[in-house]
């Protein structure tokens, strides 16, 4: 049972215009959320985090927003550009017995920005 | 010197080898992670030591054997592996405190492929 999704696989966006990365989670003892760049050949690369006691958390161009009524959060890249194509992956933390070190999950999206 | 580092970034063994992958963090973490990245799947976690204790096994088969000397190095060996284990395997560091939450660090993976 996946308890992290990002249900686009992939996502296409022009150079400058705004990326919008979507992830669901089902268990609601998640209380810290992270996403994460990957490049071909490289690892994960950490890039933005929230707390479960925040709603927004902005750094330079990127953005995460929580809504935990919906068990939804998103990443916001503005302007997007040539060089953030990559796949980009939800995680959270938390869960059953509270492990504030276990990271959970999802698929990931592959996100092209085409110049 | 990168963060994570791991040796070897490839590896082809046969299904009656013995081998073993090494990663290195130069991050000061007290916590290191194996995970797991099968094609069409999350990363799956399949062991997590905290100063140098196992403290998670999550489900993995015996054929897989973390060691973790000291805080700065962990080891997945391997035997008798099978097609199916064919995946990138990507160790990770972090700080783990009392209450309070930290990403993980990644290193580049080793891309395993067993025939």
């Amino acid at each position: 049972d996946q308890q992290v999704k990002q249900n686009s696989p992939s996502l296409s966006v022009q150079e400058g215009r705004i990326s919008i990365l979507n992830c669901d989670y089902t268990n609601s003892m998640f209380d810290y959320f992270l996403w994460y760049k990957k490049y071909p050949a490289e690892g994960p690369t950490f890039l933005i985090s929230i707390s479960s006691i925040k709603d927004k958390n902005e750094d330079g161009r990127f953005t995460v927003f929580l809504n935990k009524s919906a068990k939804h959060l998103s990443l916001h890249i503005v302007p997007s550009q040539p060089g953030d194509s990559a796949v980009y992956f939800c995680a959270a933390q938390g869960g059953r017995g509270g492990s504030n070190y276990k990271l959970t999950f999802g698929k990931g999206t592959l996100l092209t920005v085409n110049p | 010197e990168t963060g994570v580092t791991q040796t070897p970034r490839h590896l082809v063994m046969g299904m009656t080898n013995k081998k073993s992958l090494k990663c290195e963090q130069h991050l000061g973490h007290n916590a290191m992670y194996w995970y797991k990245q099968s094609a069409k799947k999350p990363l799956e976690l399949m062991f997590v030591y905290s100063l140098e204790e196992r403290v998670e096994n999550n489900s993995v088969p015996s054929r897989f054997s973390p060691e973790c000397p000291n805080s700065s190095h962990l080891f997945l060996h391997l035997h008798t592996l099978q097609p199916e284990d064919s995946a990138l395997y990507l160790c990770a560091s972090s700080h783990i405190t009392g209450g309070g939450h930290s990403p993980l660090h990644f290193g580049n993976g080793t891309r395993l492929t067993v025939t």
